[in-house]
């Protein structure tokens, strides 16, 4: 079954660093671009950024993002992470990652990372 | 703003059928495609509809989309009561980015 795994619930600090994982399976992993998705307490979704894991120094991020957060990834093990250098409270949300298929748009939903900041 | 205008909520009987709204712009629905999403309580996202008006393998046909100008619509016939959710449109803007639309909550009286 194609799927991506995402790493498990985290609870940090305001100013702490964090990095969250997927791991993808049961697909060439170089062959789809990995976007991640911000969803807050009780609201929308909000789209962050995406990566194309076959060459991962390209990225776009949406300009709410941008600079605050990094995504990379390592085709070596089909794992494509979203990090924090400086956490903060309003960081308080689910991250899902989302495989993005030419045809299908975002197809593939891992499910779903929290992330708790709070003092 | 990376949000596409959807209304907040909606709700209809079992058996009606409801549509919900999309509306965006020349850069974003004017001249891309259009994706709508299900998301149920507690749980991720899943496809509902994808290129404006294609259904995934596994979608009930009770779904459908529609496209027209800057505008788009999601349409369920027969409403069930598990169908009430969560229900996001999605396009890529030609700034180089993806848009959500705000989401519209299905409520199943």
């Amino acid at each position: 079954e194609v799927q991506l795994v995402q790493s498990g619930p985290d609870v940090k600090k305001p100013g702490e660093s964090l990095r969250i994982s997927c791991k993808a399976s049961t697909y060439s992993f170089t062959l789809y671009w990995i976007n991640w998705v911000r969803q807050m307490p009780g609201k929308g979704l909000e789209w962050m950024g995406r990566i194309d894991p076959s060459d991962d120094s390209y990225t776009n991020y949406s300009p709410s993002f941008q600079g605050h957060v990094t995504i990379s990834a390592d085709k070596s093990i089909s794992t494509a992470y979203l990090q924090w250098s400086s956490l903060k409270a309003s960081d308080n949300a689910i991250y899902y990652c989302v495989r993005q298929s030419p045809l299908y748009g975002f197809d593939i939903w891992g499910q779903g990372t929290k992330v708790t900041v709070s003092s | 703003q990376s949000v596409l205008a959807q209304p907040p909520s909606t709700s209809g009987t079992p058996g009606q059928r409801v549509t919900i709204s999309c509306s965006g712009t020349n850069s974003n629905i004017g001249s891309n495609h259009v994706f709508w999403y299900q998301q149920l309580p507690g749980t991720a996202p899943k496809l509902l509809i994808y290129k404006n008006n294609q259904r995934p393998s596994g979608v009930p046909d009770r779904f459908s989309g529609s496209k027209s100008g800057t505008s788009a619509s999601l349409a369920i016939n027969g409403l069930r009561s598990d169908d009430e959710a969560d229900y996001y449109c999605a396009a890529w803007d030609d700034s180089l980015h993806w848009m959500f639309g705000g989401g519209t909550k299905l409520t199943v009286l």
